[in-house]
């Protein structure tokens, strides 16, 4: 059993649409990271939270931790944001172990 | 942002050497890096973290005298591949935090570009 689950696992959009992707874990956590890897394997880091919900210019990040569940928003999505995104969560068990999603692969069409 | 820089891309190699990937944080000290390993079409994979003047914690299953790690000083981690194997052929990531003093989290993570190894 893996300890973060992302749904979807791949994502095809048409540019414009808004577009969801879930997170949920079973360990404690002291923070939740969502990433974005690029084709050429670069990553980038989009949010770090622990509570509450966080916005940066189309994306928006939210967090439930009562649920143990959060959701990346893109909002009027484009054909840039295709790429792999992941949900990472730290938990404080053992040192601030990480625990990493399979990725959900976005393809956004022109 | 912080920026990680990672050295080299891209590496090929003959199996029996070794292969040294560094990993520098150029504008800011990092007290913790990350070393991750990740196959054609899978997630991260987290085989260590490495504090600076300490030796690395390895995530179960990886062999610390296989990959070995250096955090001298903090602005460089090394990960170093002793005699390599075309299995150990991956894409390997490092990632560095900028630490939050305040709390316990390890911080926003800043990745590096990757490097990709190929084991003939």
């Amino acid at each position: 059993k893996n300890e973060v689950e992302q749904s979807p696992q791949n994502l095809t959009a048409q540019e414009g649409e808004f577009i969801t992707i879930n997170c949920s874990y079973s360990v404690g956590i002291s923070a939740l990271h969502w990433l974005q890897q690029h084709p050429g394997g670069g990553i980038v880091s989009l949010f770090m939270l622990s509570s509450g919900k966080k916005k940066h210019g189309r994306l928006i990040a939210t967090i439930n931790i009562q649920e143990k569940h959060s959701s990346l928003h893109i909002t009027a999505s484009h054909p840039r944001d295709s790429a792999v995104y992941i949900c990472a969560v730290e938990s404080p068990l053992g040192g601030n172990q990480f625990y990493f999603g399979t990725g959900t692969s976005l393809t956004v069409i022109p | 942002g912080a920026v990680v820089s990672q050295h080299p891309s891209w590496v090929i190699c003959k199996s029996g050497t070794s292969v040294k990937i560094e990993c520098r944080s150029l504008d800011f000290q990092a007290t913790t890096m990350f070393w991750y390993r990740q196959f054609p079409k899978q997630s991260l994979m987290l085989m260590a973290t490495s504090n600076e003047g300490s030796k690395a914690t390895y995530e179960q299953g990886v062999e610390k005298d296989k990959f070995l790690i250096n955090h001298a000083s903090l602005t460089l981690s090394t990960l170093t591949v002793t005699s390599a194997h075309p299995e150990d052929s991956s894409f390997y990531i490092c990632s560095a935090s900028v630490p939050h003093p305040s709390t316990v989290n390890t911080g926003e993570l800043f990745f590096g570009e990757g490097s990709r190894l190929t084991v003939l």
